[in-house]
């Protein structure tokens, strides 16, 4: 069972506007920075967003991350059906002293 | 271009170890702090151990701490993680990372090498 909590499954159709949440607690989200990583299964992960909100050179606008309180948020807009991969949040937990990941959502593009 | 290449996998029969490797190029290697992840097969992303940049400071997941060492040698730009007292749980495919943007912040990550532990 994972420290951060993702849903295990969204689905939206092309074009359209999908969110992806990460709820953990203030040992984690609370009081650190939020990390989202795409995987196409059997390829390594790849990092979309880290420090909450910030793009590496290479994600699209159309990604965006947002924290609220022990929450954390993934927004894709313009959904593409190269999108279709599992996504997963990742942060420090400052309590256990070590690093955490949430247990991974399947993005579908209908 | 970073490059992080692992080696090391394989099969082993519990109780057993191996040592992984990760050569790192492209970068100073010895800038950033290294992480070992791990995905079992059909399973999610799962941290195991992190050391940083100068290799005084090392972190591990409870269900490796004792059995399993990170290091890391940076004359060699070379990442390890050394597995001892091996389980079928150990069992999954182990990436490294780079922490270069943030914490867990992992921009480059290597191609991932298979550990099987099976009698």
């Amino acid at each position: 069972q994972s420290v951060l909590t993702q849903p295990p499954s969204v689905s939206a159709a092309p074009g359209q506007t999908v969110t992806i949440s990460c709820s953990g607690s203030s040992s984690n989200i609370g009081n650190n920075y939020v990390s989202w990583y795409h995987q196409v299964p059997g390829t390594a992960p790849k990092l979309l967003i880290y420090d909450t909100g910030r793009r590496p050179s290479g994600t699209p606008d159309r990604f965006s991350g947002s924290k609220s309180g022990t929450s954390a948020t993934l927004g894709i807009t313009g959904l593409q059906t190269g999108d279709e991969a599992d996504y997963y949040c990742g942060t420090w937990d400052n309590s256990l002293n070590v690093g955490v990941f949430g247990g991974g959502t399947k993005l579908t593009v209908l | 271009e970073v490059q992080l290449v692992e080696s090391g996998g394989g099969s082993v029969q519990p109780g057993g170890s191996l040592r992984l490797s990760c050569a790192a190029s492209g970068s100073t290697f010895s800038s950033y702090s290294m992480h070992w992840v791990r995905q079992a097969p059909g399973k999610g992303l799962v941290w195991v151990s992190r050391i940083n940049s100068d290799g005084r400071t090392t972190n591990y997941a409870d269900s490796v701490k004792g059995r399993f060492t990170i290091s890391r040698d940076n004359a060699k730009s070379t990442l390890y993680l050394q597995m001892n007292n091996l389980r079928a749980e150990d069992t999954a495919v182990y990436y490294c990372g780079r922490a270069a943007a943030g914490v867990l912040g992992l921009d480059h990550w290597g191609q991932g090498t298979l550990v099987t532990v099976s009698s």
